[in-house]
């Protein structure tokens, strides 16, 4: 398995409500990240995890709040988002959390487009 | 800090035409270099990467990058693009730190193929 899964595609939520994102993957991957990409934008580092601890925010209003249950799972929490939030939120993951050569490729989901009415 | 820069925002060719994407980047210490590309309605998907070695790297569907340590740059190239190279081209680079991996992508290049 190659690949990162994420769920929901699509998420809609008011300004007041709280929802979580989440991502998946298989392939044994021990670091793994967020990415936000605003329409003809490229993708904007968020937070990576590293053997499940946080090891960069870059950042993020605290409105988003991410978790690392275990290693093959990440999950951003969101909670009073403003409209401006509205984005594609990516996920991808990279074999070790250190930068080791031929370990940091990154490979990506496919997204969850949220928009915040 | 660390920049990524994509100069042609936009290009325009006719199918076997030749391309030349141009990549420059700031940071003065060690890096990787990657190409991504984006699919219309598709993920992020990498296109090649150069972490040392040779510097001229060929990736996948025909693509190559030429690594210029001392022009900072990396540039992609295909001698005869085809109608279903049409997508979104994000250079990017990773500075080894000991930290945790920081990629960081340039602006992207919207590359449209006619037929």
């Amino acid at each position: 398995d190659t690949e990162v899964t994420q769920t929901p595609k699509h998420l809609v939520m008011g300004m007041t409500n709280k929802k979580s994102l989440k991502c998946e993957q298989h392939m044994g991957h021990r670091a793994m990240y967020w990415y936000k990409q605003k329409a003809k934008k490229p993708p904007e580092l968020m937070f990576v995890y590293s053997y499940e601890k946080l090891s960069i925010n870059e950042s993020v209003p605290s409105r988003f709040s991410p978790e690392c249950p275990n290693s093959s799972l990440l999950n951003l929490h969101l909670h009073a988002l403003q409209p401006e939030d509205s984005a594609l939120y990516l996920c991808a993951s990279s074999q070790f959390g250190e930068n080791r050569p031929g370990a940091n490729v990154l490979t990506f989901g496919a997204g969850s487009r949220l928009t915040v009415l | 800090a660390q920049s990524v820069s994509q100069h042609n925002h936009h290009v325009i060719l006719s199918e076997a035409a030749s391309l030349e994407l141009g990549c420059n980047y700031s940071y003065g210490g060690t890096v990787n270099l990657f190409w991504y590309v984006q699919y219309p309605g598709q993920h992020l998907q990498l296109l090649l990467k150069y972490f040392s070695g040779d510097p001229l790297v060929k990736g996948i569907k025909g693509f190559e990058a030429e690594f210029i340590k001392s022009k900072f740059s990396f540039n992609l190239r295909k001698p005869s693009v085809q109608w279903s190279d049409t997508a979104e081209y994000f250079c990017a680079v990773n500075k080894l730190t000991g930290g945790g991996n920081k990629l960081t992508f340039g602006t992207g290049t919207q590359l449209k193929v006619e037929l």
